[in-house]
């Protein structure tokens, strides 16, 4: 398996524009979480999805993040319009269903610089 | 306050010592918890799972205390390798999601 694809690896955009983050989840996986990373505020979880179905997402800052999981292989996180305080490492990660030490798996990260 | 709370760090050792991380947790409706280990600039990956007995794996020994909502990793022998950001994560419900601390920064000298 290649384990969970995130795309692009790195976002350069100016501020106002609309960036939109891509993720793969490893197949099987039913679970699907957005995080975010900064040095000042660590790994912030943004939204999970259980099969496809958003179950938490009071983490997303604001109304200008959106996410969304058309199916069980594909989620997007979307910011518009983005701000400079939006730069950031965004992760995607996948975990098996209902097992309650089952291992989540990270892709890459996409780093993303608001200019 | 944060939902999981780690040492700060850096901790700076020198290769072969020992050195100790500590973690709590506010919620106490936690059921698992995990040590990732984060490499610059990678992703998080796995260390190992903290079982309510403790557990060892080589290395590294984890200890939970569940009545202080404490999480500990003990790494003997330290390798230059081991330097990384260690992060202590707990999750409340089956399967959901994963609360991660601040992380602890670890550099093993020569």
């Amino acid at each position: 398996d290649a384990g969970v694809i995130q795309s692009p690896r790195h976002e350069v955009t100016e501020m106002g524009q609309e960036v939109t983050l891509r993720c793969k989840p490893i197949s099987g996986h039913d679970y699907l979480f957005w995080y975010r990373q900064t040095m000042m505020r660590g790994l912030e979880l943004l939204i999970y999805f259980n099969n496809n179905v958003p179950i938490d997402d009071s983490g997303m800052p604001e109304d200008r993040f959106s996410a969304k999981m058309p199916n069980a292989s594909f989620s997007t996180l979307k910011i518009q319009p983005s701000e400079p305080r939006d730069s950031a490492v965004y992760f995607c990660a996948s975990r098996k269903p209902g097992v309650g030490l089952a291992e989540a798996f990270f892709g890459q990260g996409t780093r993303l610089t608001v200019v | 306050r944060k939902e999981v709370e780690q040492d700060p760090g850096p901790f700076n050792v020198p290769e072969g010592a020992t050195v100790a991380f500590n973690c709590t947790y506010s919620n106490s409706a936690s059921q698992s918890f995990f040590w990732y280990r984060q490499d610059c600039r990678k992703e998080p990956k796995l260390l190992m799972s903290v079982y309510s007995s403790g557990n060892e794996d080589g290395r590294f020994t984890a200890q939970l205390n569940r009545a202080s909502q404490y999480i500990s990793l003990l790494i003997r022998d330290s390798k230059l390798s081991d330097s990384a950001t260690y992060l202590c994560v707990t999750s409340y419900n089956q399967g959901g999601k994963l609360i991660f601390g601040q992380g602890t920064e670890l550099s093993v000298k020569p």
